[in-house]
């Protein structure tokens, strides 16, 4: 079965620093682009960042811009979100996905079709 | 960035319903429009991408529509599992900004 599974979680005081870990299993992960998006509590969906299949290329939404790293090893089939300066406006649940391609001559359109089941970070003193 | 308008915020159905959702964008994103299902406690799950194509093993009485800035989630025939927050998302441009939510209740 196609599988993501998140880590790294926790509490961390204001100004600190955590990393994120996201194990995939069951597809050929180097072939995926991947995604990692936020929950506040009782708030919306928000995208935070993608890396591409390689990991030559990355964007980041301008709230995280700066402060957050993506990153991937696709010889250990992980994605990781290096966290830093982290302001409690990060807390959320961060879930990670993977970004499939629809391509056509006119339009592209990435999808997540396949998320794991998030991880908690509390920015806390 | 583009910004992603969903109507309404929230809705009451009845089981049978035909229920429609709205997303509207600040501009055009051609097809690159995408819906998700998110259940309370629980992750978001791929319904609908690139506007009208349905995900694998998502029920048929889901279905999208839509081009450039106006589209739509349509549910023919509300079932109480359908109880959940939709999100419109656009994949045209960085950053890949999600709607609010529309938050569908059973009546």
């Amino acid at each position: 079965e196609v599988q993501l599974l998140e880590s790294g979680g926790g509490l961390v005081q204001p100004g600190g620093s955590l990393r994120l870990s996201c194990a995939a299993s069951a597809f050929t992960f180097s072939n995926f682009a991947m995604t990692w998006v936020r929950q506040a509590p009782g708030k919306g969906l928000e995208w935070v960042s993608t890396i591409s299949s390689s990991g030559v290329s990355t964007d980041y939404a301008d709230s995280v811009k700066g402060r957050f790293t993506i990153s991937r090893d696709n010889s250990k089939n992980t994605l990781y979100l290096q966290m830093n300066s982290l302001r409690a406006e990060d807390t959320a649940v961060y879930y990670c996905a993977r970004s499939a391609l629809f391509l056509r001559t006119t339009y592209h359109c990435y999808y997540m079709d396949v998320w794991g089941n998030g991880t908690t970070v509390t920015v806390s003193s | 960035d583009i910004q992603m308008t969903q109507s309404p915020s929230s809705l009451s159905a009845s089981v049978g319903d035909r229920v429609t959702i709205t997303c509207r964008a600040s501009q055009s994103i051609s097809n690159s429009l995408n819906w998700y299902q998110q259940k309370p406690g629980k992750a978001p799950k791929l319904l609908i991408y690139a506007a009208s194509t349905l995900q694998s093993g998502v029920p048929s009485t889901f279905s999208g529509s839509g081009s450039g800035t106006d589209f739509t989630l349509t549910i023919s025939s509300l079932q109480p599992e359908d109880i959940a927050t939709y999100y419109c998302q656009q994949s045209s441009t960085i950053p890949y900004t999600f709607g609010q939510g529309t938050k569908l209740q059973i009546k």
